[in-house]
């Protein structure tokens, strides 16, 4: 176990729809990251927070969006969802800002279908 | 920009043979290579980084600047071994995100009885 807890495990819903994924870092972590794994597409950054502060962003799109709350627990919000949006979503996270030597500890993910 | 590339899609093996998965990068400044480990598309899971020099599981992985490689090896493979592999790169970005990794597309390894 990771400590890094993601909800929900799987997620159904339908094109155009919108979801809310959820991300809790690892105890005294400060950084979460949000990787998209797709087939086609492989594993991609998305986006990273910092103590509630963006910190890098990737090839995440428009109609993504993410946070980073006072307790550090981090949502990533999909809307006007495709097909192509299906994919396992990672959430990872860091002590601090990743820097050399830092580790990163994945959760087990999300896997979202939109049928 | 980074770039990670692992040429092979699917390696097979048969259990007690060596085993060399292929990892090259680009990257012009001091990067962090790691390899991790995702079975049956769970959670991933750190498996050796090169700054730790460690084995785990009876993989190493040596980093060759000259080469820019970081290859992953076992001598003698297992037929738990059998799992998706990533390499990773970590950049010195230098004051932005240092801890965005850069995977490359993935290995299966398939080791048979």
């Amino acid at each position: 176990d990771s400590g890094v807890t993601q909800t929900p495990k799987h997620l159904i819903t339908a094109t155009g729809q919108r979801v809310t994924l959820r991300c809790s870092p690892r105890s005294g972590d400060l950084s979460v990251y949000w990787y998209q794994q797709s087939l086609d597409q492989g594993l991609q950054f998305l986006i990273q927070y910092y103590n509630g502060e963006e910190r890098a962003k990737g090839n995440i799109l428009e109609r993504f969006s993410a946070q980073q709350f006072p307790d550090l627990h981090s949502e990533l919000n999909l809307s006007s969802l495709e097909l192509g949006d299906s994919a396992l979503y990672f959430c990872a996270s860091s002590v601090g800002l990743g820097s050399i030597g830092e580790k990163l500890f994945f959760g087990s993910g999300t896997q979202l279908s939109v049928l | 920009a980074q770039r990670v590339t692992q040429p092979e899609k699917l390696l097979s093996v048969f259990k007690g043979a060596p085993v060399e998965l292929k990892c090259n990068y680009s990257y012009s400044g001091s990067p962090e290579l790691f390899w991790y480990v995702q079975y049956s598309r769970q959670r991933l899971q750190l498996l050796l980084r090169h700054i730790s020099r460690e084995s785990i599981k009876g993989f190493t992985a040596d980093l060759n600047k000259g080469e820019t490689s970081f290859h992953l090896k076992k001598p003698f493979a297992q037929e738990e071994d059998s799992a998706m592999y990533y390499c990773a790169l970590k950049g010195d970005a230098g004051g932005t995100s240092y801890g965005k990794l850069t995977f490359g597309q993935g290995t299966i390894l398939t080791v048979h009885p």
